[in-house]
């Protein structure tokens, strides 16, 4: 059984400050790892995917892989009221389908 | 460009009623997926259609739920009869095609079965 793992949280950060959001998976063969957004009672929007071992960085956001430790991490710097939701991890095994974790929710307070 | 759309956007029915509901994915898509949200939870994936052929079923609760995508393009999910634990988010998604990272989600079917 595959699996995608998150803490559920609330995850509370103050305006400005640093939300680290973690995620493991169980699949060595897992090929490429999302995050969604998803506000409360609306439909998740993809924010970043990564596919390679390493950062990548799109505005304030910035994407941790690391496949040895089977780990993905989202970093959101400069954190604001807007960003509080849900951040859904997803990982994209070998058969195409794509599984999501349970979700964080973040509470960024002014 | 016009999003993906589904409807109904509410349905509350009683247990062991059927309910269908319906999916128009992005135009040109190729790749329709059907998840289940319950709440507090992550999407599950239902099924995955790639043009009008499914490619992933295996978690579809295939004595109860159905689905279809007739000419490739739209698609509707059915529940027959339904039971309390179906009450959940319906989310319909569509991506270019298989390859394509990037999935679009309408914005669902709040199903509650009573």
């Amino acid at each position: 059984q595959k699996e995608v793992e998150q803490n559920s949280g609330p995850l509370s950060v103050p305006e400005g400050a640093i939300a680290s959001l973690n995620c493991t998976y169980s699949d060595r063969g897992s090929q490429s790892f999302f995050w969604y957004r998803q506000y409360s009672g609306k439909s998740p929007e993809l924010i970043m995917f990564i596919y390679s071992n390493g950062d990548k960085e799109d505005g304030r956001f910035t994407a941790q892989l690391n496949k040895a430790s089977q780990y993905v991490s989202l970093l959101i710097r400069d954190s604001q009221p807007s960003d509080s939701a849900t951040y859904l991890c997803a990982v994209r095994y070998n058969t195409d389908k794509l599984i999501f974790g349970t979700g964080t929710r973040l509470q960024v307070f002014p | 460009e016009a999003g993906v759309a589904q409807s109904p956007r509410y349905k509350i029915i009683e247990k062991r009623q059927s309910v269908a509901f319906w999916c128009n994915p992005i135009s040109g898509h190729a790749t329709l997926y059907w998840y289940q949200q319950i709440l507090g939870q992550g999407p599950k994936l239902l099924i995955q259609f790639q043009n009008n052929g499914v490619v992933d079923d295996s978690q579809l609760p295939k004595d109860r739920f159905s689905a279809e995508r007739l000419k490739g393009v739209d698609s509707t999910l059915k529940i027959q009869p339904a039971k309390l634990e179906d009450s959940a988010v319906y989310l319909c998604a569509s991506s270019a095609d298989r390859a394509n990272e990037k999935l679009f989600f309408g914005s669902g079917t709040q199903l509650s079965v009573l």
